[in-house]
């Protein structure tokens, strides 16, 4: 079955320290593969993308993302964590319908200790 | 350039009643996406609009419907509200220039609860 798996619920760093989060998607071709931020009673922002080329994407607010076709993974990292990147992180699929659609992972929810 | 914005953001309604969702997407932008996230179920596909039309709709009952006008602004409406309904409800806009793949820009939400 088609879908996005982002298997850790909760992840506490200290602030600092490095930080990835996971993502592995489960579709018959590449996909366009996204990754956003949600601040609690706040809307979805666009951290970065993937849609072909350089594995590895930059993305703002420090944020770089690699492509892996081989393990269908789309990890999230940021080499130094800062309080303010408290938040729950979604990593998305465009399934490339010819359509605009996204699938979301579950999220992952960062917790940021001092 | 002024971002996608919903109105309203708050809205408590009782079961059984309707409800209509306004979203208005960014200047130039054509496709307007719906998505339900609830902490049960995640964030959930309702239904894309583009050029007034709906172009894929995500696997949700006949009660919700939506509709886009020519300026793409866009509305949802649920009727017959149930208790599951309660939901942030966001609304996302892209350029589409492309069929699929363009960066969606979301509103921050409307928080609809049903009591």
């Amino acid at each position: 079955a088609q879908s996005v798996t982002q298997p850790d619920i909760h992840i506490t760093v200290s602030e600092g320290a490095s930080l990835e989060l996971r993502c592995n998607y489960s579709y018959g071709a590449t996909p366009y593969l996204f990754w956003y931020v949600q601040s609690p009673g706040q809307g979805l922002q666009l951290l970065l993308k993937y849609f072909s080329g350089d594995t590895l994407v930059q993305g703002i607010k420090g944020f770089e993302a690699e492509f892996k076709r081989s393990q269908s993974s789309f990890n999230l990292r940021k080499p130094s964590v800062h309080w303010s990147d408290a938040a729950e992180y979604f990593c998305a699929v465009d399934p490339n319908t010819g359509f605009q659609k996204l699938v979301f992972g579950t999220g992952t929810r960062l917790l940021v200790s001092p | 350039k002024a971002g996608v914005t919903q109105t309203p953001r708050y809205l408590i309604k009782t079961r059984g009643q309707q409800v209509t969702l306004s979203c208005s997407p960014i200047s130039g932008h054509r496709s307007v996406s719906w998505y339900q996230q609830t902490p049960g179920q995640g964030l959930q596909f309702l239904f894309e609009y583009f050029s007034e039309t709906q172009r894929n709709k995500g696997n949700f009952p006949g009660r919700f419907s939506g509709r886009q006008f020519s300026n793409s602004r866009s509305e949802m409406n649920v009727s017959t509200l149930e208790l599951g309904d309660s939901a942030l409800y966001l609304c996302a806009s892209s350029l589409a220039l492309t069929g699929s793949g363009d960066e969606q820009y979301f509103g921050p939400g409307t928080r609809l609860t049903v009591t």
